[in-house]
């Protein structure tokens, strides 16, 4: 069974800019978070959503939004990209929202 | 608040010894708790989950935790460490309803030949 799959790996954008990520949940997968890592934030938690709806949102500026589509696949945008938005977004998915979540190998966002 | 606290920030434990990572959490009920691991710019895997049940749960890779309630810790564990075990270890806790999880700070594992 494949896993979790964040597309792309790899992004580097100019301040300003926006940028969107792609995330593909584990098949049979309802439930889709995401988080952003940094070294000295840690893990933090951005958004949840379930069957297409955003179930609870992190403590993040508007700038950062997402969605989930009827095949469970989700994307986040974040707009007006500033310096401190780099980081490493992860997606997890999960059958249900209080399963256990499995991670993707993450989007590492450079912003210059 | 709800927090989870790992408070050694860098182990280094020999090969073939045993290691223990703390985890303490503050939690207004009691929560689902996990560990992941990560290796250098991957993503996190799961190693353990404890619902419910059994306290002492075991995991992939020879790890096992244990859930103590009264001391609100759910401690990782190995017996016998090897040199593919360095990585960073992360203690979660989680709603039993469902939604965000909420991370330990980590703590970086190195081993020693």
């Amino acid at each position: 069974k494949a896993g979790v799959t964040q597309t792309p790996r790899y992004l580097i954008k100019t301040r300003g800019q926006q940028v969107t990520l792609s995330c593909s949940p584990i098949s049979g997968h309802r439930s889709v978070s995401w988080y952003q890592q940094t070294p000295g934030q840690g893990l933090q938690f951005l958004f949840e959503y379930f069957s297409e709806t955003q179930r609870n949102k992190g403590n993040f500026p508007g700038r950062f939004s997402g969605r989930q589509f009827s095949n469970s696949r989700s994307e986040m945008n974040v707009s007006t990209l500033e310096l401190g938005d780099s980081a490493l977004y992860l997606c997890a998915s999960s059958i249900d929202r209080n399963t256990e979540a499995f991670f993707g190998q993450g989007t590492r966002l450079t912003v210059v | 608040a709800q927090s989870v606290t790992q408070p050694d920030i860098h182990i280094t434990v020999s090969e073939g010894a045993s290691l223990e990572l703390r985890c303490n959490y503050s939690y207004g009920a009691t929560p689902y708790l996990f560990w992941y691991v990560q290796s250098p710019g991957q993503g996190l895997q799961l190693l353990l989950k404890y619902f419910s049940g059994d306290t002492l749960v075991q995991g992939i890779k020879g790890f096992e935790a244990e859930f103590k309630r009264s001391q609100s810790s759910f401690n990782l564990r190995k017996p016998s460490v090897h040199w593919s075990d360095a990585a960073e270890y992360f203690c979660a806790v989680g709603a039993r309803e469902g939604g965000k999880l909420i991370f330990g700070q980590g703590t970086e594992l190195s081993v020693k030949p």
